[in-house]
């Protein structure tokens, strides 16, 4: 395994239009966190996976956004109605409960989204 | 709640020089204590974690961290940095025991090690 993979690593989309990403985590992690990052700025928690089930979003996750994680492997974040606002990196990550501690969380290399 | 403060948003420093970079945190439960550095358009990179045990823990690429209770810092450190030290280094904290188990993130000091 190679770690948290993401895809695409660059979007660059309309205002307005809609757009979604993926995470691939680490097969035996049951954790799925995702971040937004803007510019000059550190992570800020979106919302978080146990398995298939979406257990905390933050108050940061507007209606636009929803995200999934069916059959607790793959997780997509998906933005409506884009506003250029939403201009970031979206990274998500991985772990292994209840061993989080020890494990580490594994980032992947993030999206960068770019809304025109 | 839990939060992280890193003092300084950017350390210029000379090459083979050593560095230091401040974090401290505030939580009214025991934490796990990391850091991460991030290169340009990447992802983050664990670069060494505190969970318990010895204060002292040392990390990849020859850095190495101080947890210190009473101040509520973990301070990252380098005796001699390089180049290719260059990113931005992310401090995070979560609690022990908790139920999202999140980290929470502070701003990031960019280290930009000069010739």
């Amino acid at each position: 395994d190679t770690g948290v993979s993401q895809d695409p690593r660059h979007k660059i989309t309309k205002r307005g239009q809609n757009v979604t990403f993926r995470c691939d985590p680490i097969s035996e992690h049951n954790r799925l966190y995702w971040y937004r990052q803007t510019l000059g700025q550190g992570p800020e928690f979106l919302t978080y996976f146990q398995n298939e089930a979406q257990l905390e979003k933050s108050r940061l996750l507007s209606d636009r956004f929803s995200a999934e994680r069916p059959k607790g492997s793959f997780s997509t974040l998906e933005i409506q109605r884009t506003e250029q606002g939403d201009s970031a990196m979206y990274l998500c990550a991985s772990t292994f409960l209840p061993r989080s501690g020890v494990y580490g969380y594994t980032f992947g290399s993030g999206t960068r989204l770019t809304v025109v | 709640a839990q939060s992280v403060t890193q003092l300084d948003s950017q350390v210029p420093v000379f090459e083979e020089a050593p560095v230091e970079l401040r974090c401290n945190y505030s939580s009214s439960v025991s934490v796990y204590l990391f850091w991460y550095v991030q290169y340009p358009n990447q992802g983050l990179q664990l670069l060494l974690k505190y969970l318990s045990g010895s204060t002292l823990v040392k990390g990849i690429n020859g850095f190495e961290a101080e947890f210190n209770k009473s101040q509520t810092s973990f301070h990252l450190r380098k005796p001699s940095v390089h180049i290719s030290d260059t990113a931005e280094y992310f401090c995070a904290v979560r609690t022990y025991g908790g139920a999202t188990n999140k980290l929470i993130f502070g701003t990031g000091t960019l280290l930009a090690v000069q010739p």
